[in-house]
């Protein structure tokens, strides 16, 4: 069964311009979360989304937005990119349910510059 | 808010030192503890799923156990391949996760 897949591996932006990465989750799979990970701060919670919904929600601000189509793909979008912004963003899948394992994809390195 | 500590932040192991890993948590309404492998430059690889005090799970040289208040993961005569960071993530009521640090381990042959 194929893996959590991710486009594009890699990107480069400059501030103030905004990008959206997309998602695709384990075959079967209905939920989709996103992360941010940076060296300073870990591994942090962005928001889930299940069933073209948003489910729940970390402490970002609303320049970091999500949506999720009908066959479970999810694209994230951040707008009027900062420097800060600069990290690995990380999708997970998982079945269903709140509690059901989450499985990680490769992640996107967002380069802000 | 929900706390994850783990420690130490690096450890460095002779190939067949076993060690242990710690993740200690404050959380409101545990539903469950995480265990993830990550190397460099990849997203994190699912290990270990715990629900409650008492619990372990064995998967090849690796144990996790939980307790009220903190999970170890212990490596049992590690291997080089056995090198990576291992991230605890603790699931609250609100169903969210939250990571720590993590622990890189460097297995020597």
């Amino acid at each position: 069964k194929a893996g959590v897949t991710q486009t594009p591996r890699y990107l480069i932006k400059t501030r103030g311009q905004q990008v959206t990465l997309s998602c695709s989750p384990i075959s079967g799979h209905r939920s989709v979360s996103w992360y941010q990970q940076t060296p300073g701060q870990g591994l942090q919670f962005l928001f889930e989304y299940f069933s073209e919904t948003q489910r729940n929600k970390g402490n970002f601000p609303g320049r970091f937005s999500g949506r999720q189509f009908s066959n479970s793909r999810s694209e994230m979008n951040v707008s009027t990119l900062e420097l800060g912004d600069s990290a690995l963003y990380l999708c997970a899948s998982s079945l269903s349910s709140p509690q059901d394992t989450q499985y990680f994809g490769p992640g996107t390195r967002l380069t802000v510059l | 808010e929900d706390q994850v500590t783990q420690s130490p932040e690096a450890l460095r192991l002779q190939e067949g030192e076993s060690s242990s890993l710690n993740c200690s948590y404050t959380v409101s309404g545990l539903r469950g503890l995480f265990w993830y492998r990550q190397d460099p430059g990849k997203g994190p690889e699912f290990l270990f799923t715990l629900y409650s005090a008492g619990e372990e799970k064995e998967k090849e040289r690796l144990k996790a156990t939980l307790t009220k208040k903190e999970s170890f993961l212990h490596i049992t005569a590690p291997k080089p391949e056995d090198s990576a960071t291992y991230l605890c993530a603790v699931q609250a009521e609100d169903y969210k996760l939250s990571f720590g640090a993590g622990t890189t381990v460097t297995v020597r042959a």
